[in-house]
């Protein structure tokens, strides 16, 4: 019983270097979501999606790059690392914006 | 848009209890409510969907109210374990507020 499954769990990275963080679900949910969290700080939403092929932007979505191009799997692209996308990021998914949100254990990115 | 969270932080003693209120801008169909420990990933408590109701998990209950677009969680007798930050999280696309953290001492 997998649940959400976020790769890598910690990555350092200089600046200007690129990297996907890979999220996983195995639950047949349709929306998914990726979020951020700066210490002591709530969660941002940076892109979500509500089905393979169909992403859209959050809150804090530049610099950042997403496709859905399978039902399980939804990538986060960092284009270019900049120290100020040091943070911890959560992949989400549910059945549907009314159904529970299962969130994977987190990436903890620090950009130096 | 993000809902509003207050208080920012509550600290409480075991057995005291506690409201924590979220209140959005927006017209509400739905709020949910998650709580997250230190170092973890958030996990559900509950949701709430139009209509008024309330529910229970435990000892933590919560209302939703969409005329005045606002929900509120309460914490009734409460233990070491309800210690953490607990968020709301409201609209189709799911955005937080910015959390109360609650804390439980002995």
């Amino acid at each position: 019983n997998a649940g959400v499954t976020q790769t890598p769990k910690f990555q350092v990275l200089k600046t200007g270097q690129s990297m996907t963080l890979q999220c996983a679900q195995d639950m047949n949910h349709e929306y998914m979501s990726w979020y951020r969290q700066d210490p002591g700080m709530g969660l941002r939403l940076i892109h979500y999606s509500v089905g393979a092929g169909i992403t859209d932007q959050g809150e804090v979505p530049n610099g950042y790059n997403v496709s859905r191009s399978t039902t399980e799997d939804f990538p986060l692209r960092l284009l270019s690392a900049a120290p100020s996308q040091t943070s911890v990021y959560f992949c989400a998914s549910s059945s549907g914006y009314d159904q529970p949100q299962h969130f994977g254990d987190g990436t903890r990115l620090s950009i130096l | 848009q993000q809902p509003v969270q207050s208080p920012q932080a509550v600290i409480l003693r075991e057995g005291e209890d506690a409201v924590i209120n979220c209140s959005s801008s927006k017209a509400l169909y739905s709020v949910h409510w998650y709580r997250q420990k230190h170092g973890e990933a958030p996990v559900f408590l509950m949701i709430l969907l139009k209509g008024g109701e309330q529910k229970g998990h435990d000892k933590i209950s919560a209302s939703f109210n969409e005329k005045k677009q606002q929900s509120s969680l309460y914490l009734t007798a409460s233990q070491l374990s309800y210690s953490g930050t607990y968020f709301c999280g409201t609209g189709n696309d799911m955005r937080f507020g910015a959390g109360t953290r609650l804390t439980v001492k002995p």
